[in-house]
C-alpha cells in the first residue's frame, strides 16, 4: 500500500544536539512538507519542497534544515539553533506538484528534548 | 503566517448527538479541506471541497464550502465514541498557495 512513513515515532534529544527526522513516501507525489504541531495549535509549516533538489522556507524555518535529494525522501534536521524543539512533527505530501490540495500525512514523530 | 479561525476550540457531547464546527477567514479560499487527527497520529483527510456552495458527505460527515468562499462547515450526525479526536480545517488560496490550517476542534464523546 502507498503511503508516507515517518521514523522514528518517538525521538529524544539532548540539548545542543542536532537530530534528523526521516520522511519517505511511495505515492509518487511531487511536493513534500514538514509541519510542526504544538498543543492547542494548528499545523505550522517549517519547510516545503515542490521538486527534487529544491525547497523553500515556510513560516517557522529558523533552527531547521532539509534536503530533497530524492523524490521519495524529505528528511528534516532539527539543529541546536532551534530553541524550543520539543513538539510533534508531521510530514506530508501532495500530488501534481501543486502546493497544498489534499495533503496526505505521515503518522508523525514526537521529539522531546531531555 | 495566517491561520484560520476555527470554532469551537473544544466540544464535549453525548453519544448520539449531532456536532457542528466551522472555519472562517478574512480571505477567499479556492479549496477547503477537513481532517481528523487521532491522538499521536497524523491527520487523515475526511472531505475535500473545491466549489463555492458545494455540499459533500462522507458517511455521517457533511461539509459545506461557504458561498462567500471565506468559510466552511463540518457536521457530524449521530456521534459515536470513535469520533473522538481533533478536527482541522485547511484552506488553500489559488492553485499555488500552501495549505493554511485552523487550530483544530477537539471533540470528546461520552458513551
Amino acid at each position: 500500500d502507498g503511503g508516507i512513513t515517518q521514523s522514528p515515532k518517538y525521538l529524544f534529544r539532548k540539548e545542543g544536539q542536532n537530530v534528523t527526522l526521516s520522511c519517505e513516501q511511495n505515492l509518487n507525489h511531487d511536493a513534500m512538507y514538514w509541519y510542526r504541531q504544538d498543543p492547542g495549535q494548528g499545523l505550522r509549516l517549517i519547510y516545503y519542497s515542490q521538486i527534487v533538489n529544491d525547497f523553500q522556507k515556510g513560516d517557522i524555518a529558523e533552527g531547521y534544515s532539509v534536503s530533497r535529494e530524492k523524490k521519495e525522501s524529505f528528511p528534516l534536521t532539527v539543529t541546536s539553533a532551534q530553541k524550543n524543539p520539543t513538539a510533534f512533527y508531521l510530514c506530508a505530501s501532495t500530488p501534481y506538484g501543486g502546493r497544498g490540495t489534499e495533503a496526505f500525512f505521515g503518522q508523525g514523530t514526537r521529539l522531546t528534548v531531555v | 503566517g495566517q491561520q484560520l479561525n476555527q470554532s469551537p476550540q473544544s466540544m464535549f457531547i453525548q453519544e448520539g448527538e449531532d456536532v457542528s464546527m466551522n472555519c472562517t477567514s478574512s480571505s477567499i479560499f479556492n479549496t477547503w479541506l477537513w481532517y481528523k487527527q487521532d491522538p499521536g497520529e497524523g491527520p487523515v483527510l475526511l472531505i475535500a471541497l473545491y466549489k463555492a456552495g458545494e455540499l459533500t458527505s462522507n458517511g455521517r460527515l457533511t461539509a459545506q464550502f461557504g458561498i462567500t468562499r471565506k468559510d466552511s462547515f463540518l457536521n457530524i450526525s449521530a456521534s459515536i465514541p470513535s469520533d473522538v479526536g481533533i478536527y482541522f480545517c485547511a484552506g488553500q488560496r489559488g492553485s499555488q498557495g500552501n495549505l493554511i490550517f485552523g487550530k483544530g476542534t477537539k471533540l470528546s464523546v461520552k458513551p
